[in-house]
């Protein structure tokens, strides 16, 4: 079945500076990778998503980058501010209908 | 909308216990979807449904769990008799077709 490694595990960054997270998947079928962010005591809030048709898509702050090839895509947030932080998690639309998650990864942006 | 809408939020029973926890959907969405939230298992998927059938319970744990979904505005899952592993968060999540996926709050389980 699918498998999904996220990294890293916590990353702390001080306000303003960029933050990349990356996830690699294993089943070459997968055709949809969508990012969440959970803040405490929250479910977890689609932020970004992208198809496997596509390289990359950008949103304000927020991008994401695919590489089918490699199997692996990322998460990157520009001009971090404190309200950035939380834990985030990357997601593989697996089969038909099913996500696998990542780990996720607890970022912590310093003010 | 009002999103998806979980109650309740939190719940503490004695091992044993039945314990229902309760869902509703975006109003229109076709899928939904129960997930189970740990520090050691991170998110996992219990069971999805589609026009309020069940599609894939594979990740239903054990015969102690069971879910319905009577209508497209409801769905139930239930654990009987409930055991201190099963302490966790509960998600509710519900989509249109079958991508973006929208979580709902959750329902904080502690069984003691």
């Amino acid at each position: 079945g699918e498998n999904v490694e996220q990294h890293p595990s916590t990353l702390s960054v001080q306000e303003g500076d960029s933050a990349v997270i990356k996830c690699t998947y294993s089943d070459s079928a997968s055709n949809y990778f969508p990012w969440y962010k959970q803040e405490l005591g929250k479910g977890p809030q689609l932020i970004i998503d992208i198809r496997s048709n596509v390289g990359e898509k950008k949103d304000q702050r927020i991008a994401v980058t695919l590489n089918k090839t490699a199997k692996h895509f990322s998460l990157h947030i520009t001009e971090t501010q404190p309200e950035d932080s939380a834990v985030y998690f990357c997601a593989v639309r697996s089969g038909t209908y099913k996500y696998i998650f990542g780990t996720g990864t607890r970022l912590k942006v310093l003010a | 909308d009002a999103g998806v809408i979980q109650s309740p939020r939190h719940e503490v029973t004695e091992m044993g216990q039945e314990v229902t926890l309760r869902c509703k959907p975006i109003s229109g969405h076709d899928y939904l979807f129960w997930y189970r939230q740990t520090m050691m298992r991170g998110l996992e998927l219990l069971i999805y449904f589609n026009n309020n059938v069940p599609i894939d319970d594979s990740g239903m744990p054990e015969d102690r769990f069971s879910a319905k979904m009577p209508n497209a505005s409801f769905s139930t899952l239930k654990i009987q008799p409930s055991e201190p592993r099963d302490s966790a968060v509960y998600f509710c999540a519900s989509s249109l077709a079958t991508y973006e996926q929208y979580f709902g709050p959750g329902t904080r389980l502690t069984v003691t």
